[in-house]
C-alpha cells in the first residue's frame, strides 16, 4: 500500500446510526487531516493533527469525533447525522516541521476519500 | 478564515488552446501556493507549487505568482480533453494559522475536441 488510504469508499447511514471513517497513511508524515467537501463549496478543514495531537478543531459539531491512536491512522467518528452532513470526505497527510520551519514546497496528499449519504 | 477567490467557471477551451485559471488570497503573510486538479469523483491530486514570485514552469503547465497583488495563476498550455477536471487553488496560510492549507472552490475546466 502506498499513498493514502481511506475506507469505506461509500457509507449509506441512517441518522440513528454510528459509523467511523478510517484514513491510513504510508508515506511516514506526521500531521494528518480531515477535510469536508460539498457540492459548490470550498474544501472545509475540519481536525488537525499533528504527532498525533489534535491542534485544530474548525468549531465541528460534536457528531463527527475525530481519533488519533498513531501518526498513521486516523479515524472520524460519525453519530446521529443530519442530511446536510452528506459529503465527501477526505483525508489528508503532510511532513509539518513544526514552528517556523514549513517547508514552503509541501502541499497536502489526499486518501480517495469517503462518499457518505445521510438518509 | 482565509478566503481563497476564483472563478468557479465553467471555463470551456478548445483542444490545443491556452486555459488561464486564475486564484486571488487574502493573507498577506500566506507563504506558498499550490494548484491541484480533481477529477469527477476522484480526490485532489497536486500538480504544482510556487512560493518565490514570477512564474515556474513544469511541462505543460506555468504557475505565475505576484504577491504584491496577492494574484496566483495557472495556464495550461495545449490544452487536452485529458484535461477536464476541477483545478484547486491552495493557499499555506501564515502567522498563527502557518502551514495550514485554505482552498479555493475551484475551477471546472471542460477542454473539447
Amino acid at each position: 500500500e502506498t499513498g493514502v488510504t481511506q475506507t469505506p469508499r461509500h457509507l449509506v447511514m441512517g441518522m440513528t446510526n454510528k459509523k467511523s471513517l478510517k484514513c491510513e497513511q504510508h508515506l511516514g508524515h506526521n500531521a494528518m487531516y480531515w477535510y469536508k467537501q460539498s457540492a459548490k463549496k470550498p474544501l472545509e478543514l475540519m481536525f488537525v493533527y499533528n504527532f498525533k495531537e489534535q491542534t485544530e478543531n474548525n468549531s465541528v459539531p460534536s457528531r463527527f469525533s475525530p481519533e488519533c491512536p498513531n501518526s498513521s491512522h486516523l479515524f472520524l467518528h460519525l453519530h446521529t447525522l443530519q442530511p446536510e452532513d452528506s459529503a465527501l470526505y477526505l483525508c489528508a497527510s503532510s511532513q509539518d516541521l513544526g514552528g517556523r520551519k514549513q517547508l514552503s514546497n509541501y502541499g497536502y496528499t489526499f486518501g480517495s476519500g469517503t462518499r457518505l449519504t445521510v438518509v | 478564515q482565509k478566503e481563497v477567490e476564483q472563478n468557479s467557471g465553467p471555463l470551456s477551451v478548445p483542444e490545443g488552446a491556452i486555459a488561464s485559471l486564475n486564484c486571488t488570497y487574502s493573507d498577506r503573510g500566506s507563504q506558498s501556493f499550490f494548484w491541484y486538479r480533481q477529477y469527477s469523483g476522484k480526490s485532489p491530486e497536486l500538480i504544482m507549487f510556487i512560493y518565490s514570485n514570477g512564474d515556474k514552469e513544469d511541462g505543460r503547465f506555468t504557475a505565475q505568482l505576484n504577491k504584491a497583488s496577492q494574484y496566483v495563476s495557472l495556464l495550461i498550455r495545449d490544452s487536452q480533453p485529458s484535461d477536464s477536471a476541477t483545478y484547486l487553488c491552495a493557499v499555506k496560510g501564515g502567522g498563527s494559522t502557518l502551514g495550514r492549507l485554505y482552498f479555493g472552490r475551484g475551477t471546472q475546466l471542460t477542454v473539447w475536441p
